[in-house]
């Protein structure tokens, strides 16, 4: 069974702090790495899907990196503002391919005071 | 477009009773999942649908558990014979590209079982 771990577990900052927490994933077999937010009352949303080893990709103010060949993706959000409280969870293929469902880590919950 | 719909949002259902929980997907996502989160707890997978394939049931937690997808339209969970410990947030997402793609996910719904 494969292990997706999110560290840290859950995260307090001040509006304005620049954050950023991992997502560890097995590194052989790679095929993707997805990254969610998740909000109070609300359903999962697509931030990024990586695929390619080196990657970085931006929407805003949230960014990721991967590194395939160590088995970990950062996701960091620069300026955070309290409507960036939510959990962030990454997912990983489980059958290391197009086909199949998703492994999801257990999130980090951040929480942006104003 | 419209996106992923569940219904009923909310389920509050008496110990032993059968609920169907009903998903909409995107038209054209040929991939369908559904997952669950109970209290306290990380996404957890139940089955997964792909075109005609077999479905993949391997995260249905027993036997009372089961689903079913018309085509690549609408899919329905079922629970036979509820306990407490069903009592979470079922969530369908679908795909277009399987577990290379994003995964929409519905609303959810909100099972209660007293």
């Amino acid at each position: 069974i494969l292990n997706v771990e999110q560290s840290p577990q859950s995260l307090h900052v001040q509006e304005g702090d620049s954050t950023n927490f991992t997502c560890s994933f097995p590194s052989s077999n790679f095929y993707a790495l997805h990254w969610y937010r998740w909000e109070t009352a609300k359903s999962p949303e697509a931030l990024f899907v990586m695929t390619l080893n080196g990657d970085e990709k931006k929407k805003g103010r949230i960014s990721a990196t991967l590194n395939t060949k160590e088995g970990y993706s950062y996701l960091y959000i620069k300026g955070s503002q309290p409507e960036d409280s939510a959990t962030y969870l990454c997912a990983f293929p489980n059958y290391g391919g197009s086909q199949g469902n998703l492994i999801f880590g257990k999130g980090t919950k951040l929480s942006v005071k104003p | 477009g419209a996106g992923v719909s569940q219904s009923p949002s909310n389920k509050v259902t008496e110990k032993g009773k059968d609920v169907e929980l009903r998903c909409d997907p995107i038209s054209g996502h040929t991939a369908l999942y559904w997952y669950r989160q109970r209290l306290g707890q990380g996404l957890e997978f139940l089955i997964y649908f792909q075109g005609n394939s077999a479905p993949d049931k391997s995260g249905l937690p027993s036997d009372r558990f089961s689903a079913e997808r018309t085509g690549e339209s609408v899919s329905t969970l079922t629970i036979q014979r509820t306990q407490q410990e069903d009592s979470a947030v079922y969530l369908c997402a679908s795909s277009y590209l399987g577990a290379a793609g994003e995964q929409y996910f519905g609303p959810g719904t909100r099972l209660t079982v007293t």
